[in-house]
């Protein structure tokens, strides 16, 4: 069965510092990668998708980027974090986006 | 950009009531429309997938329509639960992408 792992599960950060936030999925191959986040008082918001290795897309203008080195590894990244990077983050995949997606738990990130 | 609205954004009930909400997206282009609950400190469980215009599917007490044509879906709760209380989230699916709706956050009161 497929399984996606997350994590940190909380992150404290100081404003400035850098950001890795790390997502693998296991029991599938080729899946699409998600990195949404949920800002305070509102909804899931797509910030970065990818169909396949090296291929990222981005929905939003921002201060995060995002990385895919190897096909079941989903990585968001920040060279220097602000404070409006505050909120709850999920990886998802699906198979090729035919299906439903499946999240994984989550990293609560406070920017301070 | 893909505008999904949601409505109620939050309703209260009490237990044993019926309820519903609605999911409205672009007509155009359609794919598939996903209706997800996402309960506090969990992550977003799917609940349906609905792919055709005037689909109905049912799990236990909740329920889906999907008008593809004037692009709304609605979900009904009957008899809410307690355990029913979560924030019920649409997405409809553009290619690749599950553009989500804010949500509607149901609580249920006993």
């Amino acid at each position: 069965s497929q399984t996606i792992h997350q994590w940190p599960a909380t992150l404290v950060q100081p404003v400035g510092s850098p950001l890795s936030l790390e997502c693998t999925v296991e029991g599938t191959s080729n899946p699409n990668l998600y990195w949404y986040r949920q800002a305070a008082g509102r909804g899931l918001q797509l910030l970065f998708y990818s169909v396949g290795i090296g291929q990222i897309s981005s929905e939003v203008p921002q201060n995060l980027s995002a990385s895919r080195p190897q096909d079941r590894q989903f990585i968001l990244s920040s060279k220097k974090l602000l404070l409006s990077d505050s909120g709850f983050y999920l990886c998802a995949w699906s198979d090729e986006g035919r299906t439903e997606a499946f999240f994984g738990q989550g990293t609560r990130l406070t920017v301070v | 950009i893909l505008n999904v609205e949601q409505s109620p954004q939050s309703l209260h009930v009490q237990e044993g009531d019926s309820t519903n909400f609605t999911c409205s997206f672009p007509s155009s282009n359609f794919y598939a429309l996903h209706w997800y609950r996402w309960e506090t400190a969990k992550s977003p469980e799917a609940l349906f997938v609905m792919t055709l215009n005037g689909d109905e599917k049912k799990k236990g007490r909740i329920s889906a329509t999907l008008n593809t044509k004037e692009g709304y879906s609605y979900l009904y709760i009957k008899g809410s639960q307690p355990e029913d209380s979560a924030t019920y989230l649409c997405a409809p699916l553009r290619t690749y992408k599950y553009i989500f709706g804010t949500g509607t956050r149901l609580k249920v009161l006993a």
